[in-house]
């Protein structure tokens, strides 16, 4: 199975910073990558397809840029509702595997 | 209102089994790929199993396959995962999401658009 591994594991950010997420494959996935939120005892909420493709909806200070191996979640500008924890996933084959996550806190 | 709804979450012992149900609303049901996805408490995501639009198609994570099933019945709108010979490891959250695909040509991504709120399967003596 493709190992999916993001950096860091966690990061503190105050309101209004550029906030960046990468995520490694252990091998070549072109540019199939998908980029989840999930809030504490929620679901998860789609973010990014297709390694840098806006899901509908998602506000534009999220983006994602890569392909290959690396791959980078980049919030723009945090605000107060984007504290959570962050999870990439790969679609390249199968099993779909997700990193680990980055959990995203207030400094 | 488009939604999914899961249900069938309980306590079981190991050894034990369990049907895990998904119910669709709000959308045409047998135009999408289906998924199961895992939580374990306090830990991350792990995708399980998907399943084609007909049915006739399943993909299984190594560690469920031979002990889990999924399949669905679009006449219901509804999506199952048969979970048999549990193991205190697929103690965890499960969710179902319908999977937006979208193409480029004949690439096609995964696009996990809508979920439930999740069931819970606890396996413990």
């Amino acid at each position: 199975a493709i190992q999916m591994t993001q950096s860091p594991s966690s990061l503190s950010a105050s309101i209004g910073d550029r906030v960046t997420i990468i995520c490694r494959a252990s091998q070549d996935i072109r540019n199939d990558l998908g980029w989840y939120q999930q809030k504490p005892g929620k679901a998860p909420k789609l973010l990014i397809y297709a390694a840098s493709s806006l899901q509908s909806g998602v506000p534009s200070r999220f983006s994602g840029s890569g392909s290959g191996t690396d791959f980078i979640l980049t919030i723009s500008s945090l605000q107060p509702e984007d504290f959570a924890t962050y999870y990439c996933l790969q679609d390249y084959n199968y099993p779909r595997t997700f990193g680990q996550g980055t959990k995203v806190e207030i400094k | 209102e488009v939604q999914l709804v899961e249900s069938g979450g309980d306590l079981v012992q190991p050894g034990g089994s369990l049907r895990l149900s998904c119910e669709a609303s709000g959308f045409t049901f047998s135009n999408y790929w289906m998924t199961w996805v895992r939580q374990t408490p306090g830990k991350g995501l792990e995708w399980v199993a998907n399943i084609r639009r007909d049915g006739g198609l399943q993909y299984y994570v190594d560690s469920v396959k031979g002990r889990f099933t999924i399949s669905r019945d679009n006449a219901k709108n509804s999506l199952y995962l048969q979970l048999d010979s549990l193991r205190a490891e697929d103690t965890a959250v499960y969710y179902c999401a319908r999977d937006d695909q979208h193409s480029t040509g004949d690439i096609y991504y995964d696009a996990f658009d809508l979920w439930g709120q999740g069931t819970m399967v606890t396996v413990s003596s």
